[in-house]
């Protein structure tokens, strides 16, 4: 089966990066995605990275080693707004079926 | 542009009771997910299509059937609600680029909070 870790909270001050850190175990890997949730809202797709390397959007960065099993999620410039839960999810089994990590809750403090 | 749309928002069962919730795209994508997501667990997808007329199961399916007749709407349905599946449900369709990295973006509703009494 599919397991995904990511630390469960992370606290950053505005302004400041934060780097929110994912590995996985899966068969028939295809890519790697992060999604942001507000609290009360729906997930939204962040990023994707199907290739080892860094993928950047803005002040959203994402980062894959498929030999390592390894991703995480670079943060810039910290904005109150960016709170939010943030979850890092593995497309797998002919990239059809995607499984989530349980959630990484970002607090960011003035 | 409504993208996902899920109904009801909203819903309160008794222990027995049996419900469909809805989910329709209008994104004309191929495949759909139902996920539920409880406090500190994520997104635990139920059950999947990757297109009309099939369907797949996930990681928590027990309890649960849907249905793809038509492209565009996945139906979830519980025959008989359990407390334990109270929960808050997500529907999600998605897309592959088709070149390149191939990609599974997931374009998600607004969710539907269940609770089952």
């Amino acid at each position: 089966g599919q397991s995904l870790e990511q630390p469960s909270e992370v606290t950053a001050v505005e302004g400041a990066i934060v780097q929110i850190n994912c590995t996985y175990q899966t068969s028939g890997f295809y890519g790697l995605s992060w999604y942001q949730q507000h609290d009360g809202g729906a997930p939204t797709f962040l990023s994707y990275n199907g290739l080892d390397g860094l993928e950047e959007t803005g002040r959203f960065s994402s980062f894959l080693s498929r030999s390592d099993s390894y991703g995480y999620l670079l943060l810039q410039e910290l904005q109150m707004k960016d709170s939010a839960s943030y979850f890092c999810a593995v497309s797998s089994g002919g990239y059809q079926k995607v499984t989530f990590g349980t959630g990484t809750k970002l607090q960011v403090i003035p | 542009n409504a993208g996902v749309t899920q109904t009801p928002k909203f819903r309160v069962l008794k222990t027995g009771q049996s419900m469909t919730l809805l989910c329709a795209q209008d994104m004309n994508h191929e495949y759909m997910y139902w996920y539920r997501q409880d406090p500190g667990m994520g997104l635990r997808l139920i059950h999947y299509s990757v297109g009309e007329g099939t369907t797949a199961k996930g990681e928590v399916p027990d309890g649960y059937n849907v249905s793809r007749l038509k492209k565009q709407n996945f139906l979830l349905g519980l025959e008989s609600a359990a407390p334990s599946q109270t929960s808050v449900y997500f529907c999600a369709s998605s897309f592959h680029t088709g070149s390149g990295v191939a990609k599974n973006i997931q374009y998600f509703g607004a969710g539907t909070r269940l609770s089952v009494l």
